[in-house]
């Protein structure tokens, strides 16, 4: 069975950092692009950021660019979101999610909540 | 960036009922959209790829079609299971843009 598992959430306070980890099980992490897509509290669905399969190219949403970063461990199956400079705004529920034609696969999610 | 307008924001039906949702992108964005269906407390599921293709394993009363920058979700008979809240998605480009939600309430 494909399946991503998010983990790393949790509750930070303004300016700190924060790392969230996605284990992939079922197919081949390698084979794929995947993606971040966050959703705030009750609100709609918003894209984060992609890595491509070997990590020489990604992409950001211009409200975490030079804040997050992106980043794969393809031997260990794990995909990563290193979130630093957290505002309140990047409260949310982060999803991890395969990309194929579009978005495919997702996680169960996790929570970040940026509070003081 | 591309903007993805959809309509409506909520919409009340009954079971049975044949059920319309527009998304409108603001660019050429060719086939490059997705459907998804989010049900409370749960993970979006994809319905539909490329604009008209069905997920596999989706029930086939779930439909998609696009006509230039309009890209439509139709339920052919709306089911119980099926009352949840939908997100269009442009992948043509990025930024990678939702639509706002259409929320499917009972009638």
């Amino acid at each position: 069975e494909v399946q991503l598992v998010e983990s790393g959430g949790g509750l930070i306070q303004p300016g700190g950092s924060l790392r969230l980890s996605c284990a992939a099980s079922g197919f081949t992490l390698s084979s794929y692009w995947m993606h971040w897509v966050r959703q705030d509290p009750g609100k709609g669905l918003v894209w984060v950021s992609r890595i491509d399969t070997d990590e020489s190219s990604t992409n950001y949403a211009d409200s975490v660019k030079g804040r997050f970063t992106i980043s794969r461990d393809n031997a260990k199956n794990t995909l990563y979101l290193q979130m630093n400079s957290l505002r309140a705004e990047d409260s949310a529920v982060y999803y991890c999610v395969r990309g194929y034609i579009g978005l495919d696969v997702w996680g169960q999610g996790t929570t970040v909540t940026v509070s003081s | 960036d591309i903007q993805m307008t959809q309509s409506p924001s909520s919409l009340s039906a009954s079971v049975g009922d044949r059920v319309t949702i527009t998304c409108r992108a603001s660019q050429v964005i060719r086939n490059d959209l997705g459907w998804y269906q989010q049900k409370p407390g749960k993970a979006p599921k994809r319905l539909i790829y490329a604009a008209s293709s069905l997920q596999s394993g989706v029930p086939s009363r779930f439909s998609g079609s696009a006509s230039g920058t309009e890209f439509t979700l139709t339920i052919s008979s709306l089911q119980p299971e099926d009352f949840a809240t939908y997100y269009c998605l442009q992948h043509s480009s990025y930024p990678w843009t939702f639509g706002q939600g259409t929320k499917v309430e009972i009638k």
